[in-house]
């Protein structure tokens, strides 16, 4: 089906490490995106491709893929990493040609 | 570096036409791609459509084509994003971004950025 699936909110205690994941039959062909929204404020990218990162972007943020599952690892959560993560994926039958997941947020305790 | 800036803030009543823009800046690219992106009140990320900026070849989301009108300035480096009779419902922060689609490995893979600041929508009788 064409459709990205997160949970919609997590949480980890400061410092420790949080996997964000998105599930969808289009991941099993595309490498999943990943952007950092915080209140206010415009999307803002933090992983693309296999598992690169904008040079912007601190190395605590990750990526991974597998099956059809993707995952945003954030290892060290610091407090400014709280915020919504969104994935997005092409969709294999091409209508629509563009999903985005539901959000995730992510909350630093 | 590229910068999309987008236009300011609308107040408009159902059943008006609107026209929002989307300047590329930062490059000397003439052809490429933008994305917009609504985000309803509270909610998340929806995907509208794109278009390419060097023949204007557009794609829609099915949710949003024939309720939107995408196109593009070339020449002037800007996107646009038009209503021709705003409801209520169309309420909400309105992104375009540069869109970039990569099929050169094993697995494929799209992202958008960078993003514009977003262009609030708010149509109220």
């Amino acid at each position: 089906s064409s459709e990205l699936t997160q949970d919609p909110a997590v949480s980890v205690a400061l410092g420790q490490t949080v996997r964000i994941t998105c599930q969808g039959d289009s991941l099993r062909s595309y490498y999943a995106s990943w952007y950092q929204q915080k209140p206010g404020q415009a999307p803002v990218l933090v992983i693309y491709g296999k598992n690169n990162r904008p040079s912007e972007i601190p190395d605590r943020f990750s990526g991974s893929s597998s099956g059809n599952t993707a995952s945003l690892t954030i290892t060290g959560a610091q407090a400014e990493d709280e915020a919504d993560y969104y994935c997005n994926s092409r969709d294999s039958s091409g209508n629509p040609l563009v999903l985005f997941g539901g959000g995730t947020k992510v909350t630093v305790l | 570096e590229v910068q999309l800036v987008q236009s300011g803030a609308e107040v408009k009543k159902p059943g008006e036409s609107l026209k929002i823009s989307c300047k590329n800046s930062g490059d000397s690219f003439s052809s490429y791609w933008i994305g917009w992106v609504r985000q309803m009140p509270g909610k998340g990320l929806e995907w509208m459509g794109i278009i390419y900026l060097g023949d204007s070849d557009t794609r829609y989301s099915p949710s949003f084509q024939g309720q939107v009108t995408i196109s593009a300035d070339k020449s002037n480096s800007t996107a646009y994003l038009q209503w021709s009779s705003l409801q209520a419902s169309d309420t909400a922060m309105y992104y375009c971004a540069r869109y970039y689609y990569d099929s050169s490995g094993y697995y494929l893979s799209n992202w958008f950025d960078p993003w514009g600041q977003g262009t609030l929508v708010t149509v109220s009788s």
